[in-house]
């Protein structure tokens, strides 16, 4: 039973472009979703986060949009850069500061 | 400054063997995790300590136990190894929630993986 689910196991984008990296959720008890980011052979690191009573929250480049009706969330990465090319990883939690993590996608960003 | 540190970073061991993976932060943090991450990729919390006190313990068979020294450190002990224990291990940190505002709370820093193979 996952509870956060990244369906597109991978994405591949122009440098340049924007970047839509999606994630779905069940548990309508979420309170605060966060997005990490993981390069081959190192831990994840966290890049942006939102809180439910939230619909979007913005750092640079990275946007995190919130939609709690349809149980979705998604970052925006715009523009995307080589170096962004990485795994990415949602996450959320209920009160208890337990993660709960979705299983990445890899972002693969183009010259 | 490494922030989470985690040793050994690759660990090859024979089933039946007992190892142990250790953390360090030196952030400062009061909670700390491991999280396992399967062949899937999903990354799944194990245990969570919070001033040396186990607040969060997951359906994980008993041959594992975390061990807290003290605030900055929790080490994972793993009896009786068995191929399915086969995974790359993280830990993680973070501050008490309860002292920070609510919109920085729960970011959590991770290590950078111990890699376990089990023969």
């Amino acid at each position: 039973d996952q509870q956060v689910k990244q369906n597109s196991p991978s994405l591949s984008v122009q440098e340049g472009r924007i970047s839509i990296l999606n994630c779905d959720y069940t548990n309508s008890m979420f309170d605060y979703f966060l997005w990490y980011k993981k390069y081959p052979a190192e831990g994840p690191t966290f890049l942006i986060s939102i809180s439910s009573i939230k619909d979007k929250n913005e750092d640079g480049r990275f946007t995190v949009f919130l939609n709690k009706s349809a149980k979705h969330l998604s970052l925006h990465i715009v523009p995307s850069q080589p170096g962004d090319s990485a795994v990415y990883f949602c996450a959320a939690r209920r009160n208890t500061g337990k993660l709960i993590f979705g299983q990445g996608t890899t972002l693969q960003v183009k010259p | 400054d490494t922030a989470v540190s985690q040793t050994p970073k690759y660990l090859v061991t024979q089933m039946g063997n007992d190892k142990s993976i250790k953390c360090e932060q030196n952030l400062g943090h009061d909670t700390m995790y491991w999280y396992k991450q399967d062949s899937k990729k999903f990354l799944k919390i194990m245990f969570s300590y919070n001033n040396k006190e186990l607040i969060i313990n997951e359906t994980v068979p008993n041959r594992f136990s975390p061990k807290s020294p003290d605030k900055a450190h929790l080490n994972l002990h793993i009896n009786s190894l068995e191929l399915g224990d086969s995974a790359v291990y993280f830990c993680a940190s973070s501050q008490d929630r309860r002292e920070i505002q609510r919109e920085i709370s729960d970011t959590q820093y991770f290590g950078p993986g111990t890699r376990l193979t089990v023969l």
